[in-house]
């Protein structure tokens, strides 16, 4: 059963980083892409950023100045920062498995289909 | 602004059906495949629907979902009080910045 946990800093003050890891556990980690994606108190889903291994990761154009994922394949690992965070970074945090398939007309069929627990991240002086 | 436009909120009694709508555009769900998401309150959004209409392992035959051009639909038969959650949408945006995408969510409510 595959099982991602995630942890990291839940209070930051503003300007700070940002900081969260995500282990995956029996995902078949080398295979897939693994992504963040956080969700504002009262709002819905914003896709952060992913990366797969052996490939540069890809980033939401919205924070791709502030944002970079790395990954750790020897121990299974995957990691966000974002650095410089306000008030409107505050979110629940989520890492997740991205199921992404090309398929040959063209289409693509995506889907998360395991996350991690999620954390509350809070930013305030 | 999600990419995706859902309903904010829809209701309906136990035992009742329901359809949540969810609508895009030619880059996303007119050209890829749609899935669909369960957020109980306090929990991870979890896999209900993908590749338009499939069940992951474990969801029951009462969710079903389908599409049609740029839309698509959850439906939710034979209501349960456990089935009061949020319900997202998802799809692969081809436009410049491909990326998955998500609806803004939409609450169900059994009365």
């Amino acid at each position: 059963q595959v099982q991602l946990q995630q942890w990291g800093a839940g209070l930051l003050k503003p300007s700070e980083t940002l900081s969260l890891t995500c282990a995956v556990y029996d995902g078949f980690f080398s295979d897939y892409f693994w992504s963040w994606i956080r969700q504002s108190p009262g709002t819905g889903l914003e896709w952060i950023g992913e990366i797969r291994h052996g490939e540069s990761a890809n980033y939401n154009p919205s924070l791709m100045n502030r944002v970079t994922i790395s990954i750790d394949t020897s121990n299974n690992h995957f990691s966000l920062r974002l650095s410089s965070v306000t008030a409107a970074d505050a979110a629940v945090y989520y890492c997740a498995r991205h199921i992404v398939v090309e398929l040959t007309d063209s289409r693509t069929a995506d889907r998360y289909d395991y996350w991690g627990q999620g954390t509350l991240v809070t930013v305030s002086s | 602004q999600s990419v995706l436009t859902q309903s904010p909120s829809v209701s309906a009694a136990p035992g009742q059906k329901v359809t949540i709508s969810c609508s895009g555009s030619n880059s996303n769900i007119g050209n890829n495949f749609v899935c669909w998401y369960q957020q109980l309150p306090g929990t991870a959004p979890k896999l209900l629907i993908y590749d338009n209409d499939k069940r992951p392992s474990g969801i029951p035959d009462r969710f079903s979902g389908s599409k049609s051009g740029t839309s698509a639909t959850l439906g939710i038969t034979g209501l349960q009080a456990g089935d009061e959650a949020v319900y997202y949408c998802g799809s692969w945006d081809s436009s410049l910045n491909a990326r998955g995408v998500f609806g803004g969510g939409t609450k169900l409510t059994v009365l």
